[in-house]
């Protein structure tokens, strides 16, 4: 059974750009969540997206968007980039109850130079 | 302001040695899970436990979830140079994990 998948795994963006980050879920679970990692502030929930639904959202700001499609599959965009959106973005894929196991997949790492 | 506070945040300890990790919380939670993660790469599930007073053991890890469903502990024992790494927990409620600052742990050949 494949993993979560996150591409791509390394990224360089600009001040100013908007990036977009991919998710594939294991195959059969319907929820895929966002969170951003940094040494200072550990790991934040970003949003949490069922069957094409938002169910759950953090404290960030709209710049943060995402979606799901109706494979499941997700993508998180950030729009105008700032300096301290470098972070690694991890994306949890877990079959949809409400406790169910996360499995996390390898991250994004975004710089913002 | 975490949500979940580990302690300690740091631990170096020799091989053979034992060790706990605490996690503790003024909030009650569905469930709680601990994670393990190596440098540049996503946290891997080590248990999830759900009812209060729940203990779970797996191999030389033991995991033990509150009464009050508030707080957590992993306990290690005869830890090994594999055991080395980021240990997270995470409470979980409405479909959203909180968690802990996570616990930098180094054993020692």
């Amino acid at each position: 059974k494949a993993g979560v998948t996150q591409t791509p795994r390394y990224l360089i963006k600009t001040r100013g750009q908007q990036v977009t980050l991919s998710c594939s879920p294991i195959s059969g679970h319907r929820s895929v969540s966002w969170y951003q990692q940094t040494p200072g502030q550990g790991l934040q929930f970003l949003f949490e997206y069922f069957s094409e639904t938002q169910r759950n959202k953090g404290n960030f700001p709209g710049r943060f968007s995402g979606r799901q499609f109706s494979n499941s599959r997700s993508e998180m965009n950030v729009s105008t980039l700032e300096l301290g959106d470098s972070a690694l973005y991890l994306c949890a894929s877990r079959s949809g109850g409400r406790i169910a196991e996360a499995f996390f997949g390898q991250g994004t790492r975004l710089t913002v130079v | 302001t975490q949500l979940l506070e580990q302690s300690p945040q740091f631990l170096s300890i020799q091989e053979g040695e034992n060790l706990t990790v605490y996690c503790n919380s003024s909030s009650v939670f569905s469930s709680l899970q601990w994670y393990r993660q190596e440098p540049g790469e996503g946290p891997v599930l080590l248990v999830t436990v759900v009812t209060g007073g729940e203990v779970k053991k797996l191999k030389r890890l033991t995991f033990q979830f509150g009464d009050a469903r508030k707080d957590s502990s992993l306990h290690i024992t005869a830890a090994q140079p594999g055991d080395t790494g980021l240990y997270l927990c995470a409470g979980e409620n409405d479909y959203k994990l909180s968690f802990g600052a996570g616990t930098t742990v180094t054993v020692r050949a």
